[in-house]
């Protein structure tokens, strides 16, 4: 079976301040996608990282895949207060189509 | 539609009841899900459809659950018998091809049984 596990499961920090959330696995998926959920809606992608060892960027977010593609990481650069919500990796299998998310890592950013 | 749409957006149902919740996906989207997601935790793989066919239901979790796709396009989860554990927000999905692609997810319908 496969699992995601992301840490920490809950972070509240000050505006301005940086932060990183990982998601870890012992197996090794085809893609990794980062999505970020608001109350209320559906998730909505962020990124999809599927090279070993890539890095990409989006404003103040700098996602990362590691080098076995078994774990990614997200960074949040001088974090603003429309930065909460749920944060979601999910890895993706390129012979099955499925999805599997991780249990998500809630963040509150306070002014 | 311009997006995926899941009606109801809220049902409310007496344990013991049949329940069907319904997802229209983005047009010409082939691969559909379902999830099911608790409060403040991840979403739940339920069940994917690759056109008409479900491609991987492993996530259902027990005969009660039911997912039909008969033209490809509109989806419908179906519970028999619902329990009170079965309360949760059901999400539905979609995507152009189903592989290591971009899911689009509809806003859910939180499913509520007394």
């Amino acid at each position: 079976t496969q699992l995601l596990e992301q840490s920490p499961q809950f972070l509240s920090i000050q505006e301005g301040e940086n932060l990183t959330v990982y998601c870890n696995s012992s197996s090794v998926f085809s893609s990794l996608q980062w999505y970020r959920q608001e109350p209320g809606e559906g998730p909505v992608l962020l990124v999809t990282v599927v090279t070993g060892g890539e890095v990409k960027k989006l404003k103040r977010l700098t996602f990362q895949f590691g080098d076995a593609r078994k774990d990614s990481s997200l960074h949040i650069t001088a974090a603003q207060t429309g930065d909460t919500g749920l944060y979601l990796c999910a890895g993706g299998s390129s012979n099955t189509g499925k999805l599997i998310f991780g249990q998500g890592t809630t963040l509150q950013v306070k002014p | 539609g311009a997006g995926v749409s899941q009606t109801p957006s809220n049902k409310v149902t007496e344990k013991g009841k049949y329940v069907e919740l319904r997802c229209d996906p983005i047009s010409g989207h082939t691969a559909l899900y379902w999830y099911r997601q608790s409060l403040g935790q991840g979403p739940e793989f339920l069940i994917y459809f690759q056109g008409t066919g479900a491609a991987d239901d492993s996530g259902l979790p027990n005969d009660r659950f039911f997912a039909v796709r008969p033209e490809g396009s509109v989806s419908t989860l179906k519970i028999q018998r619902t329990e009170r554990g079965d309360s949760a927000v059901y999400l539905c999905a979609s995507s152009k091809t189903g592989t290591n692609e971009k899911l689009f997810f509809g806003s859910g319908t939180q499913l509520s049984v007394l």
